[in-house]
């Protein structure tokens, strides 16, 4: 099994949608969560950090659930800037895990 | 400022040749990390370096060396290219462990 498990996607939205990912992870004890965002064809950035209590920017909520293992990120009136890859990253063991990313494609 | 750089963008290799790529960052972090990005697998980490002076292996290290020549480079040496090393190369400037600042990528064919 692999230690951080993403839905790969594509992910085909119209502008204005809600789009929601999850991800899973395999260590239960993994300690921190986070979203990373990839363009096509460039390096990956941080989007967000993902709390045990939730965490909103924007349009983008994150949220943990540790009882089930997966952290969900939720994007709320998608734009076509929004399309990318999002990387699922779990931080524990002095090791940081990505995950093979799930893709996101906002049409008109 | 610049942020990370990596030289070069794009490199062939055939089996057998031998190159290094060029990392370096003006954010002052301490820790620098070499991944490979491959397609299905995600982020796979070579090597790390937490500090000037120290280096560790990752999770993929055979076939590579690092040198980590002071506090803003970091390179990445292929001794003997293998197209099993065929991949998109990144390297990180960390702030934290889970802070990264990754370089725009070096794309690697190795025929």
């Amino acid at each position: 099994r692999k230690e951080v498990e993403q839905d790969p996607g594509p992910f085909n939205v119209p502008e204005g949608a809600t789009v929601a990912f999850n991800c899973t992870y395999s260590n239960s004890a993994s300690q921190s969560f986070f979203w990373y965002r990839q363009d096509c064809r460039k390096e990956p950035k941080l989007l967000m950090s993902v709390y045990s209590s939730g965490n909103e920017d924007g349009r983008f909520t994150a949220q943990l659930n540790r009882a089930s293992q997966y952290i969900s990120l939720l994007i709320r009136d998608s734009k076509l800037s929004d399309s990318a890859t999002y990387l699922c990253v779990v931080w524990g063991f002095q090791k940081l895990v990505f995950g093979t990313g799930t893709r996101l494609l906002v049409s008109p | 400022n610049a942020g990370v750089t990596q030289t070069p963008k794009f490199q062939v290799l055939k089996t057998g040749q031998s190159m290094t790529l060029q990392c370096a960052q003006d954010m002052n972090h301490n820790s620098m990390y070499w991944y490979r990005q491959d397609p299905g697998m995600g982020l796979r980490l070579i090597y790390y370096s937490a500090s000037e002076g120290t280096t560790d292996k990752g999770e993929v290290p055979n076939g590579y060396n690092v040198s980590r020549l002071n506090k803003r480079e970091f390179s990445l040496r292929l001794e003997s290219a293998a197209p099993s090393q065929t991949s998109v190369y990144f390297c990180a400037s960390v702030k934290r462990e889970y802070e990264q600042y990754f370089g725009p990528g070096t794309r690697l064919t190795v025929t």
